[in-house]
């Protein structure tokens, strides 16, 4: 099956620094990826679509400047939590979906535990 | 706006019992998942079903698309404490587009 990989797992971080996440689909490319942000025992909160090459597009009420998304390559997008505070420490869940599927079933990465100080 | 709303949302039984969960729209998809989630991991597919009325099985686990393609279900039968977890549908429409996701269903279950 298709492989998504995050790096880092988890994270822990003082107020006011930043914090890149890393999401890599490891078998196949990926024009496009999905960030999504969970509390504990809630469902996924779609942040923005990551287009490689291209803007990402970001869902109503995500910053843009604050969540800033980079997809250089067809296996990698990156998000970076630009002056982190304590109110965004949540579990970070990225996924692509393999090209070819004509069903549109996503893959997702294992999550980054973000922890701000 | 989409919406998939999923019921329960909290769901706690004893190791043998069967469950539905749904998953219900007022909307058309053209497919839709289920998605397992264990605390601390990021969601495992499960079954993709894309025909109304198409029902799959796996093992224990069997999943159903109404015929309008509006609604879904999981039926568990004969719970193991190894079902524990999130449980998640999601619906689409094309390859490489956003999915809208239901709330999702915890799911304890008690040896």
């Amino acid at each position: 099956g298709a492989v998504v990989s995050q790096h880092p797992s988890w994270v822990i971080c003082k107020s006011g620094t930043s914090v890149k996440i890393e999401c890599r689909s490891l078998d196949f490319q990926a024009t496009t990826m999905f960030w999504y942000r969970q509390f504990p025992k809630q469902s996924l909160m779609l942040m923005a679509t990551s287009n490689e090459g291209s803007k990402a597009t970001y869902e109503q009420g995500v910053e843009k400047d604050k969540f800033l998304i980079n997809h250089a390559s067809l296996t990698l997008s990156t998000l970076t939590v630009t002056s982190a505070h304590p109110e965004d420490s949540s579990f970070y869940i990225c996924s692509a979906s393999p090209p070819g599927l004509a069903t549109g079933e996503q893959y997702f990465g294992p999550g980054t535990r973000l922890t701000v100080t | 706006t989409q919406l998939l709303e999923q019921s329960p949302q909290f769901l706690s039984i004893q190791e043998g019992e069967n469950l539905t969960v749904y998953c219900n729209s007022s909307s058309v998809f053209s497919s839709l998942q289920w998605y397992r989630q264990e605390p601390g991991e990021g969601p495992v597919l499960l079954v993709t079903v894309v025909t109304g009325g198409e029902v799959k099985k796996l093992k224990r686990l069997t999943f159903q698309f109404g015929d309008a393609r509006k609604d879904s279900s999981l039926h568990i039968t004969a719970a193991q404490p190894g079902d524990t977890g999130l449980y998640l549908c999601a619906g689409g429409h094309n390859q490489g587009g956003k999915l809208i996701f239901g709330q999702g269903t915890e799911l304890s279950v008690k040896p």
